[in-house]
């Protein structure tokens, strides 16, 4: 079962350009991360949040979370080459089940 | 500070063999994970340790996959036998505090022939 749905799947922009990544789910969760995966590699952590209406910023991006605590948005800004790879959500449930969402593969072409 | 360690980071077996995968966390951090990435897709948890107690291993395909945390350290992972299908990278993960996220190690990618 997938329980964090990702959109879109797979993004392919120019540089320069804005762009949002979004997480949804029907489930609440206690805290939700991001996550940048490059080839070969295993997943870098971005950013954790844990309260609804929360937003952080980490220079060019930008995270939510939502008021429910059921989904969250990456934006960023002035997208860079740099910034190509995957993108992931993750999150605790009330449960304390730890689950992925199923990825966004950006690709910023110079 | 010394990031998560696994090993090996290439295996390549015939289907029906065996396979073993190990996992050295960030030293201090109780919780432990095993991760199954299929290319472009997000992990899927297949166990996930807390010091070495068995948290959660729901989605652990537990006929053929096996993982143990002896000492409440290091982890292995252990394929028998191996199917097509099992051929994917296999992360571990660990964390300190368990709501805060995880770091991963580089994985170790497994094609199955």
């Amino acid at each position: 079962t997938q329980l964090l749905e990702q959109s879109p799947q797979f993004l392919s922009i120019q540089e320069g350009e804005n762009l949002t990544v979004y997480c949804n789910s029907s489930s609440v969760f206690s805290s939700l991360q991001w996550y940048r995966q490059e080839p070969g590699e295993g997943p870098v952590l971005l950013v954790t949040v844990v309260t609804g209406g929360e937003v952080k910023k980490l220079k060019r991006l930008t995270f939510q979370f939502g008021d429910a605590r059921k989904d969250s948005s990456l934006h960023i800004t002035a997208a860079q080459p740099g910034d190509t790879g995957l993108y992931l959500c993750a999150g605790f449930n009330t449960g304390n089940q730890f689950y992925f969402g199923t990825g966004t593969s950006l690709t910023v072409i110079p | 500070e010394a990031g998560v360690a696994q090993s090996p980071r290439y295996k390549i077996i015939e289907k029906r063999q065996s396979v073993a995968f190990w996992c050295n966390p960030i030293s201090g951090h109780a919780t432990l994970y095993w991760y199954q990435q299929i290319l472009g897709q997000g992990p899927k948890l297949l166990i996930q340790f807390q010091n070495n107690g068995v948290v959660d291993d729901s989605q652990l395909p537990k006929d053929r996959f096996s993982a143990e945390r002896l000492k409440g350290v290091d982890s292995t992972l252990k394929i028998q036998p191996a199917k097509l299908e099992d051929s994917a990278v296999y992360l571990c993960a660990s964390s300190l505090v368990v709501h805060r996220g995880a770091f991963f190690g580089q994985g170790t990618r497994l094609t199955v022939v």
